[in-house]
C-alpha cells in the first residue's frame, strides 16, 4: 500500500484564489511528521510547512496551511491568495516513529494563471 | 535557516566514467544524510541512509556496489556513481537533518545535481 497519496497530478488555480492541494497518508506508527515540499523547475525542494502527529493545532507558514485530519488520515496543504510563482510540483511527505527518513507522495504540479 | 549544499549542479559525463556528488551541511553537523533520486516527472525515491563514520544503509534495490557512499565527516556526504551508464542518468539530491534536534522540522535539502550520462 502507498504511504503518502497525491490523487492530483495537475491543478490549475487563478491568481489571487485558494488551492488546496490533497494528500493522504498510511502509517500504524501513531508518531510521525508530514511535510510539504515545493520543487520549481530547478529542481530545490523548499520546504513550506510540517505537522507532527500530536500537534493539536493545524500548522500555518504565512500563505500556507494545513488542513490536517488525523482520523481521515489526510494533511491537505491549502495555499491561499496564489501567486504565479507558486506554480511549481508539490509534494507531500511522511517521516514515522524516531527516523528521518521521508516517503514522499507523487507530487501535484500546480499552475497559477492570470 | 541551515543550509545544504550539493556539488555539482549539473554533471555531464561519459559512459563508463565514474562521477562523485558532494552534500554539505554548511552550518550545521549531520551525523546523518540521505540520498535521493528523482526521475523526470516522478517523485523522489531514497536510495541510501548516509551515516557518518560508518557504512550507508541503502534501500532495497540499491546497488551498493555502484552507488558508493561515503560519511567522512558531519558535515560532508558523498556520492559516487561508478562505471555511469546513460540509465543512471537522473536528479539526484540529498538531505541532511541537524544533529541536536531529535523533533520537528529540522530535515533541510541540498539543491540536487543533474546528472547526464552520454
Amino acid at each position: 500500500a502507498q504511504k503518502i497519496t497525491q490523487t492530483q497530478p495537475g491543478m490549475f488555480v487563478q491568481e489571487k484564489e485558494a488551492v488546496t492541494l490533497d494528500c493522504t497518508y498510511d502509517t500504524s506508527d501513531p508518531s510521525y511528521g508530514l511535510f510539504w515540499y515545493k520543487q520549481p523547475s530547478s529542481g530545490e525542494m523548499i520546504f513550506l510547512i510540517y505537522q507532527g502527529s500530536y500537534d493539536q493545532q493545524n500548522a500555518t507558514e504565512g500563505r500556507y496551511s494545513l488542513n490536517f485530519q488525523k482520523a481521515r488520515k489526510s494533511a491537505n496543504l491549502v495555499i491561499s491568495a496564489s501567486q504565479l510563482g507558486d506554480s511549481a510540483m508539490y509534494f507531500c511527505a511522511m517521516r514515522e516513529g524516531g527516523g528521518n527518513k521521508l516517503t514522499f507522495g507523487t507530487g501535484t504540479q500546480l499552475k497559477v494563471e492570470l | 535557516g541551515a543550509v545544504v549544499s550539493q556539488h555539482p549542479s549539473r554533471v555531464i559525463c561519459k559512459s563508463g566514467t565514474s562521477v562523485k556528488i558532494e552534500c554539505r551541511s554548511l552550518d550545521f553537523q549531520a551525523t546523518t544524510m540521505f540520498w535521493y533520486r528523482q526521475f523526470p516527472k516522478q517523485s523522489l525515491m531514497l536510495m541510501a541512509t548516509s551515516n557518518e563514520g560508518s557504512k550507508a544503509t541503502y534501500e532495497q534495490g540499491v546497488e551498493k556496489d555502484k552507488f558508493l557512499i561515503n560519511h567522512a565527516s558531519l558535515t560532508l556526504s558523498t556520492l559516487t556513481v561508478t562505471s555511469a551508464h546513460p540509465e543512471d542518468s537522473s536528479f539526484y539530491i540529498c538531505s541532511a537533518k541537524e544533529l541536536l534536534w531529535e523533533t520537528g522540522n529540522t530535515i533541510y535539502f541540498g539543491e540536487g545535481s543533474w546528472l547526464t550520462v552520454v
